[in-house]
């Protein structure tokens, strides 16, 4: 079974400056899906950036990006430029490649607290 | 994307009863899943609902406490059948959209279910 770990409960970072959360995952699968998914309080899960795992380009959007060792099982967040509105719960997700997929189950890490200081 | 919508946004209820969550979408999808976020914790996958076919229930979930429905392409409805103060945590439905994105998936709001 597949098994995702988030090893930071909580992460602080001064506003405009940068923050890595980390991720690593547990998988026997050579292709699969890596995603970040936020989580405000208003606890609506927002994607912020997803990675195939068959592309050794890392994902960029906007100010975030990811920093993907597929050797190592590693998926790295990082926020430039923090905002006071990037503050929330980051859950770092695996999910399977399948033929003919019309959505797949996620597996979740146990999520960040991402605290941003003005 | 579409929007996923769910209803009620919340609810409180007296143990020994039951909850109906409705999950709609404002496109056809084929699977549409069901998740537990229990207060503080990260989400699990209860089930996969798929049109014309029974659910397929995650470990450590069944039926009989989480019946679900899915009468058509656009909607989904999970039961939370004689409730406990356990079974208080966000009910959170999802599926993946667009025809050309099949494989990240889009969130409902949450339904935050509170058992006295």
């Amino acid at each position: 079974a597949q098994t995702v770990t988030q090893s930071q409960p909580e992460m602080s970072v001064q506003e405009a400056e940068t923050v890595t959360l980390s991720c690593t995952y547990d998988t026997s699968e050579s292709d699969y899906y890596l995603f970040w998914y936020k989580q405000p309080p208003s606890r609506q899960m927002i994607l912020v950036i997803r990675q195939e795992a068959y592309k050794q380009q890392n994902a960029t959007e906007n100010r975030f990006s990811v920093n993907f060792q597929k050797a190592a099982k590693s998926f790295s967040l990082k926020i430039s430029d923090s905002q006071l509105g990037d503050a929330a719960m980051y859950f770092c997700a695996y999910s399977p490649l399948l033929i003919k997929a019309a959505g797949n189950k996620l597996t979740f890490g146990g999520g960040t607290r991402v605290l941003v200081k003005p | 994307s579409a929007v996923i919508s769910q209803k009620p946004s919340r609810d409180i209820c007296q143990r020994g009863t039951s909850l109906t969550i409705q999950c709609q979408v404002d496109s056809q999808v084929t699977m549409m899943f069901w998740y537990r976020q229990q207060p503080g914790q990260s989400l699990t996958l209860i089930a996969t609902a798929n049109q014309g076919s029974e659910a397929t229930y995650e470990s450590g979930f069944v039926i009989d406490k989480f019946p679900i429905s899915r009468p058509n392409l656009t909607f989904s409805t999970l039961t939370v059948s004689n409730m406990s103060p356990e079974d208080s945590s966000i009910y959170l439905c999802s599926s993946s959209l667009g025809a050309g994105d099949t494989d990240t998936q889009y969130f409902g709001p949450g339904t935050r279910l509170t058992v006295l």
